[in-house]
This record gives C-alpha cells, structure tokens and sequence, in this order.
C-alpha cells in the first residue's frame, strides 16, 4: 500500500527553527510536495523535489533523500503567520498525489 | 474571476437528497480535481480529469460523479447523500496532470454536512 507519514502536532518558539519530516512509501516516484494550509483555508503550495537534494526557498528549505524515501520542510525565523498545517504529497507513478495527514504547527510567542 | 472558484461555500443537506458542487478555473489547465479532506486523514483523491472530456476515478470514486465538458468546469455530484461524505471538498487544478512537478491551485473549498 501507499502511505505517507508525518508528525501530528509540532509547537515552536517564534524566531526559532523549525523541522518537520516526512517519510512515504509509494507506487513509484514522481516527486514529492509541500503545501502550507492555514486553519480553514485551502491548501498553498510551498515547494517541490524531485532530485535528492536541499532546495532553499526565502525562510523554507526542502530536502529530499529518496533512497530513504524521507524529506523534511525547515522553517527558519518562525513567525506567528507560520501557525499553520503543513501537508507532504508525493506524486505517484499514475501522477496522482498521494498526501499525509499533515502536521499542524504550533508558533508561541 | 481568478483561479479557482468554488460554489457553495458551505452546505447542509439532509440524506438521500442529489447535490451537485460547482468548481471553475479561469487558468485554462487541463488537469482538475476533486479531493475530500477528514479530519485525522490526508486529502483523499475522489475523481480527477486529465484534459477536458476525459474523467478518471480517484482513491474514494463511491457515491460521486464527475464531468468535464469543458476546460474551466468540473462540477461533482452526490447523486443521494449519505452522513459519511459529510467532508470539505476541495477542487483543484494543475496545467498538465501527466507530468511531474506541475503544482495543483485549489479551490477555497465547500463544507458539507448530511444530516
């Protein structure tokens, strides 16, 4: 089967660095997302990794190890507007997303 | 209109009744979706459309249709609702739904409630 796995909550001082991991097993590989999702929002896209790597991205970094079949997002400089989910998707090999459950994020002052 | 629209916001029907969510995209993508997203659970893939007058079942196909007669138009119907898809719904869309690192827009999502 497909799974994705990531943490349920994290909470994080505002200012600090933050690291959410994801780990996934999937039919294929044909990249993997991060989207930010505010509390009854849709859904934004924050970055994408196809090659094992670090992509950097203004405060959001993305690393992917495929070998491993993990990535993580890191949040530099964590501000309040960062309280948020934060869902991993990776893109199978039908194209389709297969996404975690997400983390939610918790920024205190 | 920009990006993606969703209509209604928010629904409560009672069980047994047809529904019928509007989604419509002003991007001119070929690919659109439909996603349910539960509380505890990632978002669960219920139909998706590769380019207009081709549909596909998704991860949750049961007790939805879709069609896609147009480019900017994928409207989702429950033909008799049931409590278990009270859910948010979520349309989407990406410029190609057969190539990697296209990223999906969504939509700002319907609430819906069966009673």
């Amino acid at each position: 089967g497909q799974n994705i796995d990531q943490p349920t909550e994290m909470t994080a001082t505002e200012g600090a660095i933050v690291q959410i991991n994801c780990t996934y097993q999937t039919s294929g590989f044909n990249g993997l997302f991060w989207y930010q999702q505010h509390a009854g929002e849709a859904p934004t896209f924050l970055s994408y990794n196809v090659l094992d790597g670090l992509e950097e991205k203004g405060r959001f970094s993305s690393f992917l190890s495929r070998s491993k079949g993990y990535s993580y997002l890191l949040l530099k400089e964590l501000q309040m507007k960062d309280s948020a989910s934060y869902l991993c998707a990776v893109m199978d090999s039908n194209y389709q997303l297969i996404w975690g459950a997400g983390t939610k994020l918790i920024i205190k002052p | 209109i920009a990006g993606i629209t969703q209509a209604p916001t928010s629904q409560i029907l009672a069980a047994g009744r047809r529904m019928t969510l509007r989604c419509t995209q002003d991007m001119r993508h070929n690919a659109m979706y439909w996603y349910r997203q539960d509380l505890g659970l990632g978002l669960r893939l219920i139909h998706y459309s590769n380019t207009a007058g081709t549909t596909g079942k998704g991860e949750v196909p049961d007790g939805y249709s879709v069609s896609r007669a147009n480019t900017d138009d994928f409207p989702l119907t429950l033909a008799s609702a049931v409590p278990s898809q009270t859910s948010v719904y979520f349309c989407a869309s990406s410029d190609s739904g057969l190539a990697g690192g296209n990223e999906q827009f969504f939509g700002p999502g319907t609430r819906l409630t069966v009673l």
